[in-house]
């Protein structure tokens, strides 16, 4: 079946620093993948999504690309803010061009520190 | 609604009884989702309706696990004779529809089986 595996955390970063957030997948077919953020107290929340190969997501400031070559859909930022401390989940669905039956990696906490 | 709501946030339940979580989708919303996210098991797929179809449920790990969607609208998540491994945040998303790429969650029901 789908799965995907994103990098343990906890990542602390000093605010500034560069993140990367490395996530890999395994799927049948061409399914969409997406990060989600869940900030503290509140729901998950999209951050960005590509639906096909060499598509890249990007919001706030964070971007990733979709790479079927190496099934990988890393997270990064070039200079992350204290405000950016939250849990990110890369996710994938089981049909391209859609948001159904997310399939979700176990989170990667980050901490960005003054 | 602006969001997903659900209720109640938080439930404490004593083994072997019944409980029911509700979850009021963003209006106009054809597509709901049912996803748990426990401890052990990270964020996982329960059910998911979309319209008038019959839902998906391939997602529920038990027969002790139900859900209905009345009216196209409000959704109920029953489990019956809670288990201690039941203890997870349950969380509702919605999307405009089916092929929508993105779902909106809710902020969950933390549910806790003594």
């Amino acid at each position: 079946g789908d799965s995907v595996t994103q990098m343990e955390g906890p990542v602390t970063l000093s605010e500034e620093a560069f993140l990367t957030i490395n996530c890999t997948y395994t799927a049948t077919g061409y399914p969409s993948l997406f990060w989600y953020v869940q900030y503290p107290g509140e729901g998950l929340q999209l951050l960005l999504k590509a639906t096909k190969a060499d598509d890249k997501g990007s919001n706030k400031g964070f971007e990733a690309t979709y790479r079927k070559e190496t099934t990988s859909f890393h997270l990064e930022k070039g200079s992350v803010q204290v405000s950016d401390s939250a849990v990110y989940f890369c996710a994938l669905s089981d049909r391209a061009g859609t948001a159904s039956k997310l399939t979700f990696g176990t989170g990667t906490r980050l901490q960005v520190t003054l | 609604g602006a969001g997903v709501s659900q209720s109640p946030s938080n439930k404490v339940t004593e083994k072997g009884k019944d409980v029911e979580l509700r979850c009021d989708p963003i209006s106009g919303h054809t597509a709901l989702y049912w996803y748990r996210q426990s401890l052990g098991q990270g964020l996982e797929f329960l059910i998911y309706f979309q319209g008038n179809s019959a839902p998906d449920k391939s997602g529920l790990p038990s027969d002790r696990f139900s859900a209905e969607r009345t009216g196209g609208s409000v959704s109920t998540l029953t489990i019956q004779r809670t288990q201690q491994e039941d203890s997870a945040v349950y969380l509702c998303a919605s999307s405009l529809f089916e092929a929508d790429t993105e779902a909106f969650f809710g902020q969950g029901t933390r549910l806790t089986v003594v």
